[in-house]
Order: structure tokens, then C-alpha cells, then sequence
């Protein structure tokens, strides 16, 4: 079983759309994240959700929004696709909050904004 | 805050050669202090951790490093380098209040 699970693999939509990625996590954590890597592989986190609080990183466009429908969930919405917005989005989950054993992350999902 | 440094954004060693990537951390607090490794198109494999007690750490495929609090440094070496290790590595890195802080990587690219 898929520890922590992403879909879709890969994702090819025009500029203007609007698109979610899902994730989802079996290993029971309490804290569930996304991160953001660019071309040249830099990894940034856009959000944390931890006991159901959400904490977003101001640098963030708004047009991101992430949904939490439970605890195994983190869900990824994008408004009003831009170019910029091609990259490659990893999903993550640890237990403990911040201070986890080690993050556990899914397989990435490949945005290419045309 | 908490900030990770790699040094050497392209590393390359030859099969069988030490495997040394730097690692080094800024904090005000003790850290929580990762590498991962990802391999072409893929997601993140967790390698090793530092949390708290013993300072060497070892983590899967031969790899180890050892937290330096005097040196703020956490490099991940291995004794002899193999083709399979060729990849991107992270250093990566918590104070405990915020979301893991990655370094910008480092790959390895192992010569026959």
C-alpha cells in the first residue's frame, strides 16, 4: 500500500484553468503539507495543515487554496493557471506535528501549464 | 529561522570513492536534521535523521552523517560510491516550530 498517494501523476492544462491534485495518507499522521519544486529542483513549502489548523505561507499566490476534508486528506486547488505555475508538487505527511520522524513524501505530480 | 546550506550544487565521484556532501544548518534552537534522496522522477526517499542522542547517524544504503553542533554541519558521506547512487540529495532541516526547510541539493553523478 501507498504510503502517502498523489493524483494525478502528471497534469498538462492550459493557462486559465483551474485544477486539483489530491493526496492522500494511510499512515495515520496528524500533519500533512505541500511543497512546491521549481526547474532547478528547489523544494518550498506552501502549506501546513496540523490538528486542523491550517498555516499558509504568505508567498503563496491566493490562487492556491488547500481543502482538508479530514485528517488522511490534503487536497490542492489552483485558480487562473499561469505558465509560472509549472512545476513539480510533492505532497508530504509526519506524525508529531513539525517535529516529525522524518517527513514521508508521494511520488510528485508534474504541472506543465501550456 | 531555520536555514539549510549544501555546498556544491554538482558533485561527481568516481565508483568506489568516498561520498562526501556537505551540509550545513542555522538555528537559534537545536535542530531536527534530515537527508533525503530522489531519483529521476521520483518522489523523496527519507536516506537518514537526526533528532536528538547519538551523533552519527546512519541511515539505508551505507550512507551516514554526523551532526557537529560546534561546526553546525551535518554531512552525509558514504565509504564507496556505487552507480545506483547517482541521484539528487537534500539536506533538510527543522527547529521543531515550523515545516522542513530544504537546501537547494546537491547531485551526484558516479563515473565508471
Amino acid at each position: 500500500d501507498t504510503a502517502v498517494s498523489q493524483t494525478p501523476k502528471y497534469l498538462v492544462t492550459q493557462m486559465g484553468n483551474d485544477k486539483s491534485i489530491k493526496c492522500e495518507q494511510n499512515l495515520g499522521h496528524d500533519t500533512m503539507y505541500w511543497y512546491k519544486q521549481d526547474s532547478k529542483k528547489f523544494l518550498k513549502i506552501m502549506f501546513s495543515y496540523n490538528n486542523k489548523e491550517l498555516i499558509i505561507n504568505e508567498t503563496v499566490p491566493n490562487r492556491f487554496s488547500p481543502k482538508s476534508p479530514d485528517k488522511a486528506h490534503l487536497n490542492l486547488h489552483i485558480n487562473s493557471l499561469e505558465l509560472g505555475d509549472s512545476a513539480v508538487y510533492f505532497c508530504a505527511s509526519s506524525q508529531e506535528g513539525y517535529r516529525g520522524e522524518g517527513y514521508t513524501f508521494g511520488s510528485g505530480t508534474r504541472l506543465t501549464v501550456v | 529561522a531555520q536555514s539549510v546550506t549544501q555546498l556544491g550544487s554538482h558533485v561527481s565521484v568516481s565508483e568506489g570513492a568516498l561520498v562526501l556532501l556537505r551540509c550545513n544548518y542555522s538555528s537559534s534552537v537545536p535542530p531536527y536534521l534530515f537527508w533525503y534522496v530522489q531519483y529521476p522522477n521520483q518522489g523523496l526517499q527519507l536516506l537518514l535523521k537526526y533528532t536528538t542522542g547519538a551523533t552519527l547517524v546512519k541511515g539505508i544504503n551505507g550512507f551516514e552523517a554526523e551532526f557537529k553542533k560546534s561546526e553546525t554541519s551535518f554531512h552525509l558521506t558514504k565509504p564507496s560510491a556505487h552507480m545506483s547512487d547517482a541521484a539528487e540529495y537534500f539536506c533538510a532541516g527543522s527547529s521543531g516550530n515550523t515545516p522542513l526547510v530544504f537546501g537547494k541539493g546537491t547531485r551526484l553523478s558516479v563515473i565508471a
